[in-house]
């Protein structure tokens, strides 16, 4: 059971243009939902994190939007450049006392110049 | 340079032979993980350790096994492996969750380089 739902699974956005990706869950008891960033041949690096009680994060051109009712999330990259190529996963972390991640199952995202 | 460092980087091997993969943390994390990163299905959890001699599985964990004798240290062991094992291996680790101290907070995980295998 997929408990993190991530989509496009892939997504090419022109060079200046906003990309943006959607990640759904269903367990209410996640209390924090990252987003990391993956470059080929490295591991993945956070990007941004949300809190369930909060509806948006901005950390310079990346933006995290949070509805909690519908239980969605999605990452807006503005102004996307070449450099932003890379794979995105957004993730879940159980609450409760657990550190463990959910990770959706990623998304490649080209900037063409 | 707070890092977190695998070894080997690849290795091909063959089925049933024996193989440890190396992760150390300079960071005095707490908290230390296995994950699984196969094309379509994103990373998977194999197992977790949340301190010195206490681990746990996460969600993937069959065929394997690990040790967390030192705070740095989370082996990840494949006693007999198998085809299906072939996969991108990450080691994460990172400090615990502040929620005991009612202060809720993200505390970033951080990724070793991975570890390409390929059991033939």
């Amino acid at each position: 059971q997929q408990q993190v739902k991530q989509s496009p699974q892939s997504l090419i956005v022109q060079k200046g243009g906003i990309s943006i990706i959607n990640c759904a869950y269903e367990n209410t008891a996640f209390d924090y939902f990252p987003w990391y960033q993956q470059f080929p041949g490295k591991g993945p690096a956070l990007l941004i994190a949300i809190r369930p009680d909060v509806s948006e994060k901005k950390e310079g051109r990346f933006t995290i939007s949070f509805n909690k009712s519908a239980k969605q999330f999605s990452l807006h990259i503005m102004d996307s450049q070449p450099g932003d190529s890379a794979t995105y996963f957004c993730a879940a972390r159980q609450g409760g006392g657990a550190d463990g991640l959910t990770f959706g199952k990623g998304t490649h995202l080209i900037i063409q110049p | 340079e707070a890092q977190v460092t695998q070894n080997p980087r690849y290795l091909i091997t063959v089925t049933g032979k024996k193989l440890t993969v190396t992760c150390s943390q300079n960071m005095n994390h707490e908290y230390m993980s296995w994950y699984r990163q196969d094309p379509g299905l994103g990373l998977r959890q194999i197992y977790y350790s949340m301190n010195v001699e206490v681990t746990d599985k996460g969600d993937v964990p069959e065929g394997y096994k690990v040790s967390r004798k030192e705070k740095r240290n989370f082996p990840l062991i494949l006693e007999s492996p198998s085809p299906n094992q072939t996969s991108l291996y990450f080691c994460a680790s990172s400090p615990l969750g502040s929620w005991t101290t009612g202060v809720s907070s993200y505390n970033e995980q951080f990724f070793g380089p991975g570890t390409r295998l390929t059991v033939l």
